[in-house]
């Protein structure tokens, strides 16, 4: 346990529905981000915070999809109108300061069908 | 051609062997991570570094700057060593695919 949580951990839905994951990192880490795996690849970036500040997004970031971390606490991802190619594994991680070390939560599992 | 390449994609081999997975990039950077990722998809970082090398148990990492390339290294190893191991580069994030080891004892 690496003391990132990420709710839930596996989420089933159908295409066109809207799903919302939350990210609970290290309470004293300032720095969030979100990444997307899918299967036999690496992850892929997508966006990170700075404290409550989102500071940069990947073009892999649709309008479909948006993040928050509104007290600089934790963070919610979106998706809207859900599609099938938006199955994956949704990764957070989190890292204080310059050191960036970053601390990875178990991830939310997405099915799209 | 990606930004960060990993060699081998795959790699098997047998308990006590010295493993090596290398990484190329072709960004500039301010850091790279080594990851560790087991069936299940838990990620541990394992190291990062922006210069010379770094050591963790019977784990080895280096980098090269002007050669934009970095090694990590397994001495003795073993079985429950058997993962995916991502390279990753700062700043703008960018990870490799990962090499697949598998450990035989």
């Amino acid at each position: 346990d690496t003391g990132v949580s990420q709710n839930p951990r596996h989420k089933i839905t159908k295409r066109g529905q809207n799903v919302t994951f939350r990210c609970d990192p290290i309470s004293e880490h300032n720095r969030l981000y979100w990444y997307r795996q899918t299967l036999g690849q690496g992850p892929e970036f997508l966006t990170y915070f700075q404290n409550e500040a989102q500071l940069e997004k990947s073009r892999l970031l649709s309008d479909r999809f948006s993040a928050e971390r509104p007290k600089g606490s934790f963070s919610t991802l979106e998706i809207q109108r859900t599609e099938q190619g938006d199955s994956a594994m949704y990764l957070c991680a989190s890292s204080f300061g310059l050191t960036n070390t970053q601390y990875f939560g178990p991830g939310t599992r997405l099915t799209v069908l | 051609k990606n930004e960060v390449e990993q060699s081998p994609q795959n790699l098997t081999a047998q308990e006590g062997e010295f493993i090596t997975i290398n990484c190329s990039y072709s960004v500039g950077i301010s850091a790279l991570h080594w990851l560790q990722q087991h069936p299940g998809g838990g990620i541990v970082s394992l190291f990062m570094l922006s210069s010379g090398k770094k050591k963790h148990g019977r784990l080895i990492a280096t980098i090269n700057i002007q050669e934009k390339h970095s090694s990590l290294h397994i001495t003795a190893s073993h079985p429950r060593d058997s993962a995916v191991y991502i390279c990753a580069v700062d700043d703008k994030i960018i990870f490799g695919k990962g090499t697949r080891l598998h450990i035989l004892p």
